[in-house]
């Protein structure tokens, strides 16, 4: 079974601080995500990436940036966490290409006081 | 722009009773129609997907139906059991799949005995 896994089920930071979210799959996936789920708001994609060293905007970008330095690993930076950045972050994985099964990993509850 | 609305936001149904999750779409690109089941704690896992080249498509007691000219689909859960209490998510995407998944704002479904 393929296996996403984030660093962090819980995170409590202030803010202004710099954040690093850490997400590592194992299966040689070409895709991978990073969303944010809110109670009411679903899930929105922060920033994806098809390729090492490549990323794309999702639809909230706003105050995140990625890396992708290796195949298995993807990062979310909050350059500077706000308070309205307290969320659920929800990494995942996909293999690419006609296949769309996205992976997730279990989210990192992050709270921004 | 919510791209997919789905409703109820929450749901409750008697064990062996028909769970009904509904969701619409805006977009005419989206050709592919993921269901997401999420547990608490758990990050969401796909549970069944339909293209639109099909009206009905089944997985055991899971059904989607697809109704392409009223931009609609739904998830039917036949017999449903305590073990089926979940977050529900529809999305879509486009270029079958190849594009970002857009998702609903999820169902909280909860089966009682």
């Amino acid at each position: 079974d393929v296996k996403v896994t984030q660093s962090s089920r819980y995170l409590v930071k202030r803010t202004g601080e710099k954040v690093f979210l850490e997400c590592v799959q194992d299966m040689d996936h070409e895709n991978m995500f990073w969303y944010r789920q809110d109670p009411g708001l679903g899930l929105r994609l922060i920033y994806f990436s098809y390729d090492v060293k490549m990323k794309e905007k999702g639809d909230i970008p706003e105050g995140y940036s990625v890396s992708r330095e290796k195949k298995e690993r993807f990062s979310l930076i909050l350059e500077s966490a706000s308070t309205n950045q307290t969320s659920m972050y929800l990494c995942a994985s996909s293999l690419g290409g006609d296949n769309e099964k996205l992976f997730f990993g279990s989210g990192t509850q992050l709270s921004v006081l | 722009q919510q791209q997919v609305k789905q409703s109820p936001q929450s749901l409750i149904v008697q064990k062996g009773g028909i769970s009904i999750i509904n969701c619409a779409y805006e977009n005419t690109a989206f050709d592919y129609f993921p269901w997401y089941q999420q547990f608490p704690g758990k990050g969401p896992a796909l549970l069944i997907a339909i293209r639109p080249d099909v009206s009905e498509k089944k997985e055991g007691r899971f059904t989607i139906s697809f109704n392409k000219s009223a931009k609609q689909f739904s998830l039917h859960i036949m017999d449903s059991q305590p073990g089926d209490s979940a977050t529900y998510f529809c999305a879509a995407s486009a270029d079958f799949g190849n594009e970002k998944l857009t998702f609903g704002t999820g169902t909280r479904l909860t089966i009682i005995p």
